[in-house]
């Protein structure tokens, strides 16, 4: 089956740094891929939709030069927490779908960022 | 896009049937219903999706009543490991997108 996955699973930076999480499709070309965020005991936050070869759309209230979103293949998309704050300390997840209009998404395994 | 709501919690027994049941009143004519998994620090795991009447798989089905309003999860004979939060999806086709709604947290006791 479709297999997603993340890197790292797990960092730990200092506030004011930039961090990069990778999302790969290793077994599908995924058209589009999606970033979400969680806290703990909460439900998945949206962040921002990717298309390859174009602009990521955010959700509202979400900032784009604070969460650089790049996909530029239809297997790799990454998310980029930039001057990260403690606050920004999270579960990130990427999912990743293929044409259609089902809308089938399959999720990486999460990212878990904590910001010192 | 339509918001889905869910028991915020279900108690079981190893063995049982459980139906979990999540509303979609605004569910539009091209969306698809997807049930996914989590477990604790891990990514969403997909269960089973459907458009209408009742999907079938090796783990679970999905009953679609023909208004389409609601879907029905149904977790044939569960064990302590299906303790997990458990999400329907609704996604919209013109948005290319889903929102996740709350879930519902599952606890299957011995």
């Amino acid at each position: 089956g479709a297999v997603v996955s993340q890197h790292p699973s797990r960092v730990i930076c200092k506030s004011g740094t930039s961090v990069k999480i990778e999302c790969r499709s290793l077994d599908f070309q995924a058209t589009t891929m999606f970033w979400y965020r969680q806290f703990p005991k909460k439900s998945l936050m949206l962040m921002a939709t990717s298309n390859e070869g174009s602009k990521a759309t955010y959700e509202q209230g979400v900032e784009k030069d604070k969460f650089l979103i790049n996909h530029a293949s239809l297997t790799l998309s990454t998310l980029t927490v930039t001057s990260a704050h403690p606050e920004d300390s999270s579960f990130y997840i990427c999912s990743a779908s293929a044409t259609s209009p089902r809308g089938e998404q399959f999720f990486g395994p999460g990212t878990r960022l904590t910001v010192l | 896009l339509a918001k889905t709501t869910q028991p915020i919690s279900m108690d079981s027994y190893e063995g049982q049937e459980v139906n979990i049941t999540c509303s979609h009143n605004n569910i539009a004519t091209n969306d698809y219903i997807t049930w996914y998994q989590q477990f604790p620090s891990q990514g969403p795991r997909f269960i089973i999706q459907g458009y209408k009447t009742k999907v079938t798989n090796e783990v679970a089905s999905l009953f679609i009543p023909a208004d389409r309003k609601s879907s029905t999860l149904s977790l044939p004979r569960v064990s302590l490991s299906d303790t997990a939060v458990y999400y329907c999806l609704v996604y919209n086709t013109n948005a290319g997108k889903s929102t996740f709604g709350d879930g519902t947290t599952l606890t299957v006791k011995p």
